[in-house]
């Protein structure tokens, strides 16, 4: 199978604070890892394509100094959320494909955030 | 870039009978369109996918068709039982390096016993 795992599963944190979300891949490399956010009822929201060894590819809109990608291995993203505030509450979830050239993906349980 | 169109945004139907959802894009190089099943607070998991060199693909009560000249695709679910209750997502993407899919609105299935 091609397993994704997320941590941590829920988060709540004071505001102003940063929090590390990270995205692994259990059972395969994977060059490329992808980070969404979701709201309540909505849509997948695709954030950045996280790149091994390289440097994330921001969305428009995406704050890269907000939301920093680390994609330091390949089995291995991480999402850091600095200085979080409320607004940034959200269900952020992962994917992940087996193959750079392969088309389906496989995201992770995803992280509950609440910033009070 | 590519935009995707779901409707409806909720489907209610009693057990046992079919339910359609439909998606429409706009990017006529699009050629890789999954369907993902996501129940609350859980994560999107793909239920059947479709490439652009066949029309139409089953399994078991779902089946998705395409229609590459129209730029619409479908979901269907025969004999629906209510653990089919989910919210779907169709999403089209073009198959290659630097694949990235755009995802639908999403749709509410509610089935009920």
């Amino acid at each position: 199978g091609a397993v994704v795992s997320q941590h941590p599963s829920r988060v709540i944190c004071k505001s102003g604070t940063s929090v590390k979300i990270e995205c692994r891949s259990l059972d395969f490399q994977a060059t490329t890892m992808f980070w969404y956010r979701q709201f309540p009822k909505q849509s997948l929201m695709l954030m950045a394509t996280s790149n091994e060894g390289s440097k994330a590819t921001y969305e428009q809109g995406v704050e890269k100094d907000k939301f920093l990608i680390n994609h330091a291995s390949l089995t291995l993203s991480t999402l850091t959320v600095t200085s979080a505030h409320p607004e940034d509450s959200s269900f952020y979830i992962c994917s992940a494909r087996r193959d750079p050239g392969a088309d389906t993906q496989y995201f992770g349980p995803g992280t509950r955030l609440t910033v009070l | 870039g590519e935009n995707v169109e779901q409707h409806p945004s909720t489907l209610s139907v009693q057990e046992g009978d079919s339910a359609v959802i439909k998606c429409t894009y706009s990017d006529s190089a699009s050629n890789y369109f999954p369907w993902y099943k996501q129940e609350l607070g859980k994560r999107p998991q793909l239920i059947i996918d479709i490439r652009s060199n066949v029309g139409e693909k089953k399994d078991q009560r779902i089946a998705v068709t395409l229609n590459k000249t129209a730029k619409h695709f479908s979901l269907h679910i025969t004999e629906t039982q209510p653990e089919d209750s989910a919210v779907y997502f169709c999403a089209a993407s073009i198959r290659g390096g630097s694949y990235i899919p755009t995802f639908g609105r999403g749709t509410s299935l509610i089935v009920h016993p």
